[in-house]
């Protein structure tokens, strides 16, 4: 296990089509996280995972958006019916929390999304 | 939920010279502050990082800095050399989220 990582790493869709991504975090990691970045921007947090449970998603994330992890280990993340506006690039990031709080965040490669 | 900003956009300096980029966050229940290098198309990566029990921590050349009644924490690069060169991400840990700056594009001249 050399890190996060993240399939596919592009992926090019019409407007309208459903899309999903694939994450598989550390494996000892607890915490997965989503996160997106669009061109000159930091990355903008989606949801994160504590094991299986979806503890928080952004007040910002379209209802078209959904997160799953479901038996803690890899998570995926659907958009449907894709808008123009959700072209960017789709970071995990997995983490230990543990005793001392929260730990290093890794980051996966990404997954590019362009939404003709 | 919480802000961070970060400035400058873009840093340019000579190699050899230090580059400082700074951030201020909203809320003071935040606990973690993480720097991260992101070179063009890879990931983001972790240089250096700091927990709000501490005021300062430095690493080689790196050290980074908080003053929590400010709310700001910053980023000290010294004798930088060109592999400097890339963007930079300030973030803070609140409530088990991290929330990042916009980001600093550093380019180091040779």
């Amino acid at each position: 296990d050399t890190g996060v990582s993240q399939d596919p790493r592009h992926k090019i869709t019409k407007r309208g089509q459903n899309v999903t991504f694939r994450c598989d975090p550390i494996s000892e990691h607890n915490r997965l996280y989503w996160y997106r970045q669009t061109l000159g921007q930091g990355p903008e947090f989606l949801t994160y995972f504590q094991n299986e449970a979806q503890l928080e998603k952004s007040r910002l994330l379209s209802d078209r958006f959904s997160a799953e992890r479901p038996k803690g280990s890899f998570s995926t993340l659907e958009i449907q019916r894709t808008e123009q506006g959700d072209s960017a690039m789709y970071l995990c990031a997995s983490s230990l929390a543990g005793s001392v709080g929260t730990g290093e965040l890794f980051f996966g490669e990404g997954s590019r999304l362009t939404v003709l | 939920g919480e802000n961070v900003e970060q400035h400058p956009s873009t840093l340019s300096v000579q190699e050899g010279d230090s580059a400082v980029i700074k951030c201020t966050y909203s809320d003071s229940a935040s606990n973690y502050f993480p720097w991260y290098k992101q070179e063009l198309g890879k990931r983001p990566q972790l240089i250096i990082d700091i927990r709000s029990n501490v005021g300062e921590k430095k690493d080689q050349r790196i050290a980074v800095t908080l003053n929590k009644t400010a709310k700001h924490f910053s980023l000290h690069i010294t004798e930088t050399q060109p592999e400097d060169s890339a963007v930079y991400f300030c973030a803070a840990n609140n409530f088990n989220k991290f929330y990042f700056g916009s980001g600093t594009k550093l380019n180091v001249k040779p």
